[in-house]
């Protein structure tokens, strides 16, 4: 069971806005520290998307944006497109364990 | 451009070792805190061990403390993840990271290698 918590799997159609939940607790979103967020296509390594909750790496369509609140963050998809198609993970830190942890990740299918 | 190339997995038998490799080019590599993250066959992501640029601070995930060393050579780019002890679960792919900062010093994983993968059997 992961520290962050994301729904397992999300759909939408073509054009579409979807948003992913993650939702933490005190001692890491909570606690002020910051979300980032990944993209894995299959069979290949994990792409960033978004770092410090709501920055998005170049290259990054802007179709995608973060935001976070209170023990909660959330990745925004607009226009979604068939090659959005993925597994998304949400990434923080956490003063509890101390060290990094991520959700359990969501599946993202465009209909 | 940033470039990881991790190696050294293969089947090993529960019990035994294992050592971790991670060739990095394209960027000042002695800068940059690195960082070990696994992901078990169909399922998610684990951090594993972070390493800071000197090698100054080290952290491991409760499941890996004790039997996993990370370590890195600012010489020759490279960093390396002794695992000893090896158990079924700790089966999976494994990844290299590079750290990314931000807003004066916080972290990000901003670049990721193949992985490599390891499988403890018997």
């Amino acid at each position: 069971q992961s520290v962050l918590t994301q729904p397992p799997s999300l759909s939408g159609a073509p054009g579409q806005r979807v948003t992913i939940s993650c939702i933490g607790s005190g001692s890491n979103i909570g606690a002020g520290l910051d979300v980032h967020w990944f993209q894995q296509l299959p069979a290949t390594a994990p792409k960033l998307l978004i770092y410090g909750n709501n920055n998005r790496p170049s290259g990054v369509p802007d179709r995608f944006s973060g935001s976070k609140s209170g023990v909660s963050a959330s990745l925004a998809i607009t226009g979604l497109q068939a090659e959005d198609e993925a597994v998304y993970y949400c990434h923080s830190y956490d003063t509890g364990v101390g060290g990094w942890i991520f959700g359990g990740g969501t599946k993202l299918t465009v209909l | 451009e940033v470039r990881l190339v991790e190696s050294g997995g293969g089947l090993v038998q529960p019990g035994k070792s294992l050592r971790l490799s991670c060739e990095a080019s394209g960027f000042a590599f002695s800068n940059y805190a690195m960082h070990w993250v696994r992901q078990t066959p169909g399922k998610g992501l684990e951090w594993v061990s972070g390493i800071k640029w000197d090698s100054g601070s080290v952290g491991y995930a409760i499941s890996v403390k004790g039997r996993f060393t990370i370590s890195r050579d600012n010489g020759r780019n490279f960093l390396y993840l002794q695992m000893t002890s090896l158990q079924p679960e700790d089966t999976a792919l494994y990844y290299c990271a590079k750290t990314g900062y931000y807003d004066g010093g916080r972290e990000y994983f901003d670049s990721w290698g193949q992985g490599t993968l390891v499988t403890v059997s018997s």
